[in-house]
Formats: structure tokens, sequence, C-alpha cells
């Protein structure tokens, strides 16, 4: 079956370290997302490519970064910058970016992230 | 995106149809009406989405009011799978560039499903 894989499911990290987080799709979708998501909180997004090569920073990229050097792949490292990384982090795919290509995405299960 | 307004939580029992209403009385002629579900500690799932007219999948069906201005997501007989937060989604698919194409989750509904 397609589908995102997100590993691990659980990730600690320590003060001054960056960690990354994997994201690989086998849908041959385009567009690739990352959101964070905090207790009883919807969405946010931060990070979005439309393209191998290509990312736009979403509504909070501060303190992360990504590549997309293959189309199944879209990695995301929170760095010691991200003062408070502690959340749910989700990776989602969606055929492309505009119009009706946008949606629906699809997600996966999900990376808690918690601080040691 | 437009704003939706969702109950906080419902309740039901297994086996039972659920209707779980969505008001969006900002819609514009533009806005697709989408529902998503997330079960606990997993990523949110695509249940259903419409225009105007009502829909029909396997998972689910969508009642949108003549006006638009409201919508009902109906799960015909409530497993205990079922459980999970349900987020009604307004999405303009003609909004292009920039964070437009998040999705913006507001708290959802929690759904409770009793045995």
């Amino acid at each position: 079956d397609g589908g995102i894989t997100q590993s691990p499911k659980y990730l600690f990290r320590k003060e001054g370290q960056n960690v990354t987080l994997s994201c690989e799709q086998n849908l041959n979708h385009d567009a690739m997302y990352w959101y964070r998501q905090d207790p009883g909180q919807g969405l946010r997004l931060i990070y979005y490519s439309q393209i191998v090569n290509d990312f736009q920073k979403g509504d909070i990229a501060e303190g992360y970064s990504v590549s997309r050097e293959k189309k199944e792949s879209f990695p995301l490292t929170v760095t010691s910058a991200q003062k408070n990384p502690t959340a749910f982090y989700l990776c989602a795919s969606s055929i492309g970016l505009g119009g009706v290509l946008t949606l629906p995405q699809h997600f996966g299960d999900g990376t808690r992230l918690s601080i040691l | 995106d437009a704003k939706t307004t969702q109950p906080n939580s419902m309740e039901s029992n297994e086996e039972e149809p659920v209707h779980l209403p969505c008001n969006h009385s900002t819609i514009s002629g533009t806005d697709y009406i989408h529902w998503y579900r997330q079960l606990p500690s997993q990523g949110p799932e695509y249940v259903i989405h419409g225009l105007t007219s009502n829909v029909n999948n396997r998972m689910a069906s969508l009642a949108i009011a003549e006006d638009r201005k409201s919508s009902t997501l109906i799960l015909h007989r409530a497993t205990l799978r079922d459980a999970a937060v349900y987020y009604c989604i307004l999405r303009d698919v003609e909004s292009e560039g920039g964070s437009n194409y998040k999705l913006t989750f507001g708290k959802g509904t929690l759904l409770t499903v009793n045995p």
C-alpha cells in the first residue's frame, strides 16, 4: 500500500543537539509538507516543497531546516536554534501544489520529539 | 481560509449513527469543505470532501446545506475505532502561493464512542 513513513516514532534530543526526522513517501506525490502540532492545538506549517531541490518556508520555519534531494524524501532537521522543539511533527504529501492538487493531503503517523 | 465552528466534543454509542456538525457562515463560492480525523498519537486522516452536493464514500457521508453555510459529517454506524478528533476545514482551491498551501486545523470535535 502507498503511504508516508515517518521515523522514528519517538525521538529525544539533548540541549544544543541537532536531530533529523525522516519522511519517505511512495505515493509519487510532488508536494510534501512538514507540520508541527502542540498538545490540544491545530497544525502549524514549518516548510513545504513543490518539487525536488525546491522548498519554501512556512509560518514557523525558524530553527528548522529541510532538504529535498529525492522526490520520495523530505527530511526535517530540528536545529539547536529551535528553543522549544518539544512537539508532535507531522509530514504530509499531496499530488501537487495549487488548486485541487493541494488536497487531499496524506499524513504520516508522526514523530514525537522530546527534550532530555 | 474561511473560519469553521465545531462543537468541542460529542458522544455516541457503538453501532449508532453519528452526525458531526460544522458551521461555516463565511464560506465563499470556491471553498471546498474537507473533513479529516485524527486518532490518538497518529497523523490526520482524510475522510471526505465536497463543494455543493452531498457526497458518500466508504468511510462516511457529507451533507451540505443548500446555502452552504453548514455541513454535517455522518458516520452511519459508529465503531470504537471511530473515536477521534474530527476536523472540518474549508479550502479555497483557487488560492495560490505562499502559505496558502497549508491546512488550517482548528481544535475539531472530540468524538467518544461508548461500547
